[in-house]
């Protein structure tokens, strides 16, 4: 239950393009889903995230959706530019208690490569 | 503010020896976190720290591996002895308990030969 499974692997997309990342989940009990962006040689560095009250959240060309009642989110890079090519990682978390620290749990992360 | 600080960025060393890695938390954050990143298994939680004190490091994957927070600025990963299955980047990240999202370092490549 404490899995995050994510989807593609790896990514290939003209500039200019959409580019979409697919994350599933099982624990009812996440609340917190973040993404990071991770470049070559770099930690992974957070990039959006969003709360499961709303389904959509926007942050310049990157966008997360989410669906509760599928349990999946998704993230969407619009009019992607060669510099967008890095890892990207989906992750979930919960408090295990108040004000504890939200233990993430990465998805398996999706390789994006924009082509110039 | 100069982010999370590890030390060294790469290490190489052979079968048997002991490894030390070194994280310096961003200044205020209460919470420091230790994570291996593969291309097998991902990025994994080895162990996290609240107020110095280890909370939970179930997954540290065998004795060999060993955390330390002596103050609010200083953590060690020691791996004794070090084999070739250990080779892999190794970040530190720290956080607090009002702001959800953590800051990672750089990391650490090692390679045991």
């Amino acid at each position: 239950q404490q899995q995050v499974k994510q989807s593609p692997q790896s990514l290939i997309v003209q500039k200019g393009g959409i580019s979409i990342i697919n994350c599933a989940y099982e624990n009812t009990a996440f609340d917190y889903f973040p993404w990071y962006q991770q470049f070559p040689g770099k930690g992974p560095a957070l990039l959006i995230a969003i709360r499961p009250d709303v389904s959509e959240k926007k942050e310049g060309r990157f966008t997360i959706s989410f669906n509760k009642s599928a349990k999946q989110f998704s993230l969407h890079i619009m009019d992607s530019q060669p510099g967008d090519s890095a890892t990207y990682f989906c992750a979930a978390s919960r408090a295990v208690s108040s004000g504890s620290a939200r233990q993430l749990t990465f998805g398996s992360g999706t390789q994006l490569t924009v082509l110039p | 503010d100069a982010g999370v600080i590890q030390s060294p960025r790469h290490e190489v060393t052979e079968m048997g020896q002991e490894v030390t890695l070194r994280c310096k938390p961003i200044s205020g954050h209460d919470y420091l976190f230790w994570y291996r990143q593969t291309m097998m298994r991902g990025l994994e939680l080895l162990i996290y720290f609240n107020n110095n004190v280890p909370i939970d490091d179930s997954g540290m994957p065998e004795d060999r591996f060993s955390a330390k927070m002596p103050n609010a600025s200083f953590s060690t990963l020691k791996i004794q002895p070090s084999e070739p299955r250990d080779s892999a980047v190794y970040f530190c990240a720290s956080g607090d308990s009002v702001r959800y999202g953590y800051t990672f370092g750089s990391g650490t490549r090692l390679t045991v030969v």
